[in-house]
């Protein structure tokens, strides 16, 4: 099992829909859990992050962390065009290097 | 203003050749990496540097050395390309563990098509 599953998609949703996007993982250690979004042809950025578990928002954007299940999500609500990215979930433990998810390929129509 | 650069932004070249890839960050940060993202967008650490230290050597062929002259800089050399070393290379830089969760600022990336 890989320590980190995304669905790679693609998911296509209309404008405004709200988009779930989600891993999982096998490693009980990882404390940081983060979403980075890419945009075609340029650098993975930032987008939220999660120390353990519980819920965090950032204006339409909601990160959400189960640590009993093992699972991660990133909710983005009044999804916009400028959404369609691929959205890549990233975790670590103090002291190692950041594990990414495969990304999952998001496409938002207007 | 560029916060990590890399160069050159596109590479095509030969099976067998040598080539190299450039990245500077002017964020003050300590810490630097190279990834590999393969044509599924897997993103995959390959290198590690803490202040011109060698800190993380995934299991990457020893045709492919990292050097850094200073802690804004990480160079990546690869020897003896290969097919399978087409890819898209990035450049990453943080403050490090002192910083947690240490916040990775990627370089635009550099695409690498071995012919």
């Amino acid at each position: 099992q890989k320590e980190v599953e995304q669905d790679p998609g693609p998911l296509s949703v209309p404008e405004g829909a709200i988009v779930s996007l989600n891993c999982t993982y096998s490693n009980s250690a990882f404390q940081y859990f983060m979403w980075y979004r890419q945009y075609s042809r340029k650098g993975p950025e930032l987008l939220m992050y999660t120390y353990s578990s519980g819920n965090k928002e950032d204006g339409r954007f909601t990160a959400q962390v189960d640590k009993s299940s093992k699972y991660i999500s990133l909710f983005i609500r009044d999804s916009q065009p400028s959404d369609s990215a691929t959205y890549l979930c990233a975790m670590r433990k103090a002291g190692t290097a950041l594990i990414f998810g495969k990304g999952t390929t998001l496409s938002v129509s207007s | 203003d560029t916060a990590v650069s890399q160069t050159p932004k596109y590479l095509v070249t030969q099976m067998g050749n040598d080539k190299s890839i450039k990245c500077e960050q002017n964020l003050g940060h300590d810490t630097m990496y190279w990834y590999k993202q393969d044509s599924k967008k897997f993103l995959k650490i390959m290198f590690s540097y803490n202040n011109k230290e060698l800190i993380i050597n995934e299991t990457v062929p020893n045709r492919f050395s990292p050097k850094s002259p200073d802690k804004a800089h990480l160079n990546l050399h690869i020897n003896s390309l290969e097919l399978g070393d087409s890819a898209v290379y990035f450049c990453a830089s943080s403050q490090g563990e002192r910083d947690l969760p240490d916040t990775q600022y990627f370089g635009p990336g550099t695409r690498l098509t071995v012919l």
